[in-house]
């Protein structure tokens, strides 16, 4: 089945530790792009990407990086910069063609100990 | 900079009634999206609403788009449990980069 896979759905990280989260889509869209929500919240955009060895930063980009260096992947790698990273971290995708569904993964949750 | 707001952020009805969640959007756009959030759960796309006057319908949920306004609204009809959800609007960008409204909270009630 075609979809976006999202890994680990649960994730503990310690003081000034990186973790890297996993996203993987077989959806062959060129577009993927990464959300963060908080509780109760909105979803904020990190980071997006609309084709492979490009990236671009989103509205909260501090604190995280991304690589594109294939076409259905994009990891996010959480830094111990990002101050406060306990959230819901949605990966999507979408086509390049405005307008077409954007599809969401299961969503990962990060959690400061 | 763009801001999308919805109200009500929280809603709770009976089942059997009807309401409308609005969202209000601050500048130019002829993209809307509705999604669907269980708790703990990923977004469900609903519906993508591309031109002014466009209204789409699935099942008891109806969205409809005024982009001279900028104004979407989603109306529910005759309200069943199983809708109990948040709902988010989105407005689209530049490369289908998408500004989200807050999220409204429905609880359907027997």
């Amino acid at each position: 089945d075609g979809g976006i896979t999202q890994s680990p759905k649960y994730l503990f990280r310690k003081e000034g530790q990186n973790v890297t989260l996993s996203c993987e889509q077989n959806l062959n869209h060129d577009a993927m792009y990464w959300y963060r929500q908080d509780p109760g919240q909105g979803l904020r955009l990190i980071y997006y990407s609309q084709i492979v060895n490009d990236f671009q930063k989103g509205d909260i980009a501090e604190g995280y990086s991304v690589s594109r260096e294939k076409k259905e992947s994009f990891p996010l790698t959480v830094t111990s910069a990002q101050k406060n990273p306990t959230a819901f971290y949605l990966c999507a995708s979408s086509t390049q063609m405005t307008g077409n569904t954007i599809y969401f993964g299961e969503g990962s949750w990060l959690t400061v100990v | 900079e763009l801001k999308v707001e919805q109200n009500p952020l929280f809603l709770s009805m009976q089942e059997g009634k009807n309401y409308t969640i609005y969202c209000n959007y601050s500048t130019t756009s002829d993209r809307l999206y509705w999604y669907r959030q269980d708790p703990g759960k990923s977004l469900e796309s609903l519906f993508v609403l591309l031109s002014n006057g466009a209204v789409k319908q699935e099942g008891r949920l109806m969205a409809s788009l005024d982009t001279k306004a900028r104004l979407s609204t989603l109306h529910i009809t005759a309200a069943v449990h199983d809708l109990s959800a948040t709902y988010f609007c989105a407005v689209g960008n530049a490369g289908n980069m998408l500004t989200f409204g807050g999220g409204t909270r429905l609880m359907v009630k027997p």
